[in-house]
């Protein structure tokens, strides 16, 4: 069973949008989570994260909501631009854990057109 | 400055054969990992060391698969023998705090 889910496979945004990208949890005790962006033929790059004292992180353009009632994650990505095509991964923690162990969703893949 | 160090990038072998992968991480990142990508799974972790010591190895698929970290500046992930459902791409990353994770640009394996 998949503790992290990214149900979207793909998604499509006009240029100056907003993108939105969502991720499901399924474990309560999930308490760090991040955002990964990955381009062909390079390794995931680490975006934005947000512990789950919180429930906003904003980064320039990149804001993470977590709704932990509702085991919830999402990146907004505003406006959207041409260069943020890419795949995006999202990954949990027990941050009071093992703090190796992060889980990756299998990722959206974000088409960005002019 | 440098990012994570991988090498080969590409390695292609038969069946049988034993294959090294390479990884140098960010000077001054205690954690460094080994992850699998592939279609099915997505990206698994496999194992990861603090300080040069590996704190888990559960991801680690059999006894094919091993890795080492004889210092702060050299890992490698060797599978011998290597098998074509290992073809995958194998990714280092390293991290100071073990969260925020930096990867290297991978290696794709194909095992024929």
């Amino acid at each position: 069973d998949q503790q992290v889910k990214q149900n979207s496979p793909s998604l499509s945004v006009q240029e100056g949008r907003i993108s939105i990208l969502n991720c499901d949890y399924t474990n309560s005790m999930f308490d760090y989570f991040l955002w990964y962006k990955k381009y062909p033929a390079e390794g995931p790059t680490f975006l934005i994260s947000i512990s789950s004292i919180k429930d906003k992180n904003e980064d320039g353009r990149f804001t993470v909501f977590l709704n932990k009632s509702a085991k919830h994650l999402s990146l907004h990505i505003v406006p959207s631009q041409p260069g943020d095509s890419a795949v995006y991964f999202c990954a949990v923690s027990f941050y009071g854990g093992s703090q190796g162990n992060l889980i990756f969703g299998k990722g959206t893949k974000l088409s960005v057109k002019p | 400055d440098a990012g994570v160090i991988q090498s080969p990038r590409h390695e292609v072998t038969e069946m049988g054969q034993e294959v090294t992968l390479r990884c140098k991480p960010i000077s001054g990142h205690d954690y460094l990992f080994w992850y699998r990508q592939t279609m099915m799974r997505g990206l698994e972790l496999l194992i990861y060391f603090n300080n040069n010591v590996p704190i888990d190895d559960s991801g680690m698929p059999e006894d094919r698969f091993s890795a080492k970290m004889p210092n702060a500046s050299f890992s490698t992930l060797k599978i011998q023998p290597s098998e074509p459902r290992d073809s995958a791409v194998y990714f280092c990353a390293s991290s100071i705090t073990g969260l925020e994770q930096y990867f290297g640009p991978g290696t794709r394996l194909t095992v024929t």
